[in-house]
């Protein structure tokens, strides 16, 4: 069964701290894999989108990696601001028949603290 | 920040009424999406369309129906709303060749947040 799993859940950072927020799937045949942002009460963001043969890819102070040996991403954010707390979305794209589609994780809500 | 708009941006209903969520672009982008998402949980395709007078159903079983008579608008209506409706509908766009959400990102709306009573 094709799966996108977030984790931790819930994280809650200082500012200024870095943070590393994980994407495990088992989505196959694999496409790519972006990262979006999403602020509470509105709609997601792409921050990063990476295909088969990227295994980095970066946005400012994101970061993503991709290891699709281990079918692993992950996402580090450097010097957090207060502006970063939100939800981020995993979300994996297959190419398994003439139509591909999405897979969304449930997204790691992320607080920043001043 | 997408040019891509959802009215209303929050929606109290009473069971059994008629609406209709509004969603349109001006990006020019053939494909469209709607999706639903519940507080803490992953989003969930409902519709889609590949352009004028195309529309799909998506994963998620829905009572909703869609409608693309113009490129730019996909308004979403629930005939008769009902409490298991109350969620957050979330409309999208991306351009591209027709391999439908492969490659091309996907550009959010803001959201309509409806509550039925």
């Amino acid at each position: 069964k094709n799966q996108v799993e977030q984790s931790p859940q819930s994280l809650i950072i200082l500012e200024g701290k870095n943070c590393t927020l994980q994407c495990n799937y088992t989505v196959s045949p694999f496409s790519n894999l972006r990262w979006y942002k999403q602020d509470t009460g509105r709609g997601p963001v792409s921050l990063t989108i990476m295909t088969f043969s990227e295994n980095t890819k970066s946005n400012g102070r994101y970061t993503a990696t991709l290891d699709a040996d281990t079918k692993q991403s992950s996402l580090h954010i450097t010097a957090s601001q207060l502006s970063d707390s939100a939800s981020y979305i995993c979300v994996v794209s297959d190419r398994g028949s003439t139509l591909g589609r999405l897979y969304f994780g449930r997204g790691t809500q992320l607080t920043v603290w001043p | 920040e997408a040019d891509i708009y959802q009215t209303p941006r929050y929606l109290v209903i009473g069971t059994g009424k008629k609406i209709t969520l509004e969603c349109s672009q001006t990006m020019g982008h053939d494909k469209m999406y709607w999706y639903q998402q519940d507080p803490g949980m992953e989003l969930h395709l409902i519709h889609y369309s590949y352009g004028v007078n195309s529309t799909e159903k998506g994963d998620l079983s829905s009572e909703s129906t869609v409608s693309r008579i113009r490129t730019e608008h996909f308004p979403l209506t629930l005939e008769s709303a009902r409490p298991s409706h109350t969620s957050q509908y979330l409309c999208a766009s991306s351009g591209g060749q027709r391999d439908f959400q492969s490659t091309d990102t996907q550009y959010f709306g803001p959201g309509t947040r409806l509550t039925v009573l």
